[in-house]
């Protein structure tokens, strides 16, 4: 079984620039989330989705974030424009709805400069 | 506010010598504790899920314990191949499924 699969695996861009990060859940797992681990914090929760809906999304920190998460299947994360703080690790995760656990990606590192 | 602290932040062990990493936790309504590990370069990788005090979980030479404050991993005769960051996160009643991660703890096991 393929496991998340997140795309880029790095990306460097400059402040102001647009960024759109990919995650491929596993197959079948209707739960998609995003977190987040900015540099010296913990991993923080961003928004979580049931197929194409967005159950929560109370850990979005501002307006510039947009997911989305089309047919149920791969989701993605735009960034627009980016800033200096948006930088860090974004993990994607997984689990099928009769599952309690999550299959976390090997995450998206952001660079902005 | 909820707020899971995990303790120490790093550890440097010798091969053979047993340890305990510590996840002490604040939270209204736990639904369960998530014990995760993290290589460099890696996402998160599950080990145990606990949801009651008393309840114990072990996997080779690791052991996670909780009780109604805190949770323990320990470290039984660890090798280098244990050398890793352990992540602590817990999961609220009222919270969907989210967690909510300590900062980790780093440990190096040195041959």
């Amino acid at each position: 079984e393929a496991g998340v699969t997140q795309f880029p695996s790095h990306s460097v861009i400059e402040k102001g620039q647009t960024v759109t990060l990919r995650c491929d859940p596993i197959s079948g797992h209707d739960n998609l989330y995003w977190y987040r681990r900015v540099m010296g914090k913990e991993i923080k929760f961003l928004l979580h989705f049931v197929k194409e809906s967005k159950q929560d999304e109370s850990g979005m920190p501002n307006n510039r974030f947009l997911a989305e998460r089309t047919g149920g299947t791969y989701s993605t994360l735009k960034v627009q424009p980016a800033e200096l703080e948006d930088s860090g690790v974004y993990f994607c995760a997984s689990r099928s709805s009769g599952a309690n656990v999550l299959t976390f990606g090997a995450g998206s590192r952001l660079t902005v400069l | 506010e909820d707020q899971v602290t995990q303790s120490p932040e790093a550890l440097r062990l010798q091969e053979g010598e047993s340890s305990s990493l510590n996840c002490s936790y604040t939270v209204s309504g736990l639904r369960g504790l998530f014990w995760y590990r993290q290589d460099p370069g890696k996402g998160p990788e599950f080990l145990f899920t606990l949801y009651s005090a008393g309840e114990e979980k072990e996997k080779e030479r690791l052991k996670a314990t909780l009780t109604k404050k805190e949770s323990f991993l320990h470290i039984t005769a660890p090798k280098p191949e244990d050398s890793a960051t352990y992540l602590c996160a817990v999961q609220l009643s009222v919270a969907g499924n989210k967690l909510t991660f300590g900062g980790g703890t780093r440990v190096l096991v040195k041959p």
